[in-house]
């Protein structure tokens, strides 16, 4: 089966911008969770999507949403940009408990 | 609030010696303990799992041990290797729905393998 993949895996945006990022799951997964990286804070849980409905949130603001569709693929957005949002962002996918994470994509925020 | 604390935060050993990372948690709701490795550029990638009705599961050179009481768990690298070179994140997370979605993660321990 092929991997989580993510889309795009780099991204320069400039503050007060809106992105979107993509995530395609493992064929079969329902599960998607999306987690923030950065070097300060590590890796930490924004939200999990199952069955197109949001399951858990982490503790992010508002300006931080996603969704899931029906066949399970996910985007996250983050409106207006901070410069502390610049990140690595990371996607997982589950069938059961193990969490199988993509590449990520980096943010650069100007 | 940092639910799941990790240590230490980097790490270096010899080629054929034992790698050990502590991690420990407040959370009693916590029912699902994975530890993740990372190499750079890449997502983490899942080692070694355990849940709190066992205080060890072994797979190959990893260890997990787990002490239910003291709210701590850690991971062994026995005969570590320089391949083994990279970031250790232990991670923690509540049954939802039957997934483990919602992990909440350690710092993270970078351990370096010399030759």
């Amino acid at each position: 089966k092929a991997g989580v993949t993510q889309t795009p895996r780099y991204l320069i945006k400039t503050r007060g911008q809106q992105v979107t990022l993509s995530c395609s799951p493992i064929s079969g997964h329902r599960s998607v969770s999306w987690y923030q990286q950065t070097p300060g804070q590590g890796l930490q849980f924004l939200f999990e999507y199952f069955s197109e409905t949001q399951r858990n949130k982490g503790n992010f603001p508002g300006r931080f949403s996603g969704r899931q569709f029906s066949n399970s693929r996910s985007e996250m957005n983050v409106s207006t940009l901070e410069l502390g949002d610049s990140a690595l962002y990371l996607c997982a996918s589950s069938e059961k408990e193990t969490q199988y994470f993509g590449p990520g994509t980096r943010l650069l925020v100007l | 609030q940092q639910q799941v604390k990790q240590s230490p935060q980097s790490l270096i050993v010899q080629k054929g010696g034992i790698s050990i990372i502590n991690c420990a948690y407040e959370n009693t709701a916590f029912d699902y303990f994975p530890w993740y490795q990372q190499f750079p550029g890449k997502g983490p990638a899942l080692l070694i799992a355990i849940r709190p009705d066992v205080s060890e599961k072994k797979e190959g050179r990893f260890t997990i041990s787990f002490n239910k009481s003291a709210k701590q768990f850690s991971l062994h690298i026995m005969d570590s290797q320089p391949g083994d070179s990279a970031t250790y994140f232990c991670a923690a997370s509540t049954s939802n729905g039957g997934s483990q979605g919602n992990l909440i993660f350690g710092k993270g321990t970078k351990l370096s393998v010399k030759p």
